[in-house]
């Protein structure tokens, strides 16, 4: 079955330290690829999205993700944090091709201290 | 667009009541989906509809859970009889193309449900 595993259950930073959270997956075939947040007490927010093209996506608020096929990871990654960043991040993958299932990772809670 | 919409925000209920939540889809998606969040098992995705028709249950935790879409613009997830063990946040998402670029999937601001 397809799986994701987010390999960083919490992870605590200062800020203007640099974010890595992992994310690999298990599926062999094409993939899309998602990053989200949830910041407390609010709702999934996507943070960015690969499908195809580039490996490296950019999304908001200065994150971006590497696409990595051959070690099926795609991991999140921010030079910089700040305190505003201290959320719960999810990675998700779809089947790309007419399957409609976003499956999440476990998430990974950041907390960023001033 | 308002997004999608959800309701109640917050549900408490004792045990062995029945529970009905609400979501309101973006208008125009022909996808939704119900996931359930708690601590324990992270997201799951419960069931999900493709013009108002059930396409995967799978997840629907047991028979105590039952989903409808009577209307492109209503959802709703029942329990009944409600347990303790129901407590979690339930979301909604709504989408037009899930797999495919425009890529679209909206989640709404969830039910936090607490049966005591």
């Amino acid at each position: 079955a397809q799986s994701v595993s987010q390999h960083n259950h919490h992870v605590i930073l200062s800020e203007a330290a640099s974010l890595e959270l992992g994310c690999n997956y298990s599926y062999g075939g094409t993939v899309n690829l998602f990053w989200y947040v949830q910041y407390p007490g609010q709702h999934l927010q996507l943070l960015l999205k690969y499908f195809s093209g580039d490996p490296l996506v950019k999304g908001i608020k200065g994150f971006e993700a590497e696409f990595i096929k051959s070690k099926f990871s795609f991991n999140l990654r921010k030079p910089s944090v700040q305190w505003s960043d201290t959320a719960e991040y999810f990675c998700a993958v779809i089947r790309s091709g007419g399957y409609n299932k976003l499956i999440f990772g476990a998430g990974t809670r950041l907390a960023v201290h001033p | 667009d308002a997004g999608v919409i959800q309701s109640p925000r917050h549900e408490v209920t004792e045990m062995g009541q029945e529970v009905t939540l609400r979501c309101k889809p973006i208008s125009g998606h022909d996808y939704l989906f119900w996931y359930r969040q708690t601590m324990m098992r992270g997201l799951e995705l419960l069931i999900y509809f493709n013009n108002n028709v059930p396409i995967d249950d799978s997840g629907m935790p047991e028979d105590r859970f039952s989903a409808k879409m009577p209307n492109a613009s209503f959802s709703t997830l029942k329990i009944q009889p409600s347990e303790p063990r129901d407590s979690a946040v339930y979301f909604c998402a709504s989408s037009l193309n899930p797999g495919t670029e425009p890529y679209g999937y909206t989640f709404g601001s969830g039910t936090r449900l607490t049966v005591v």
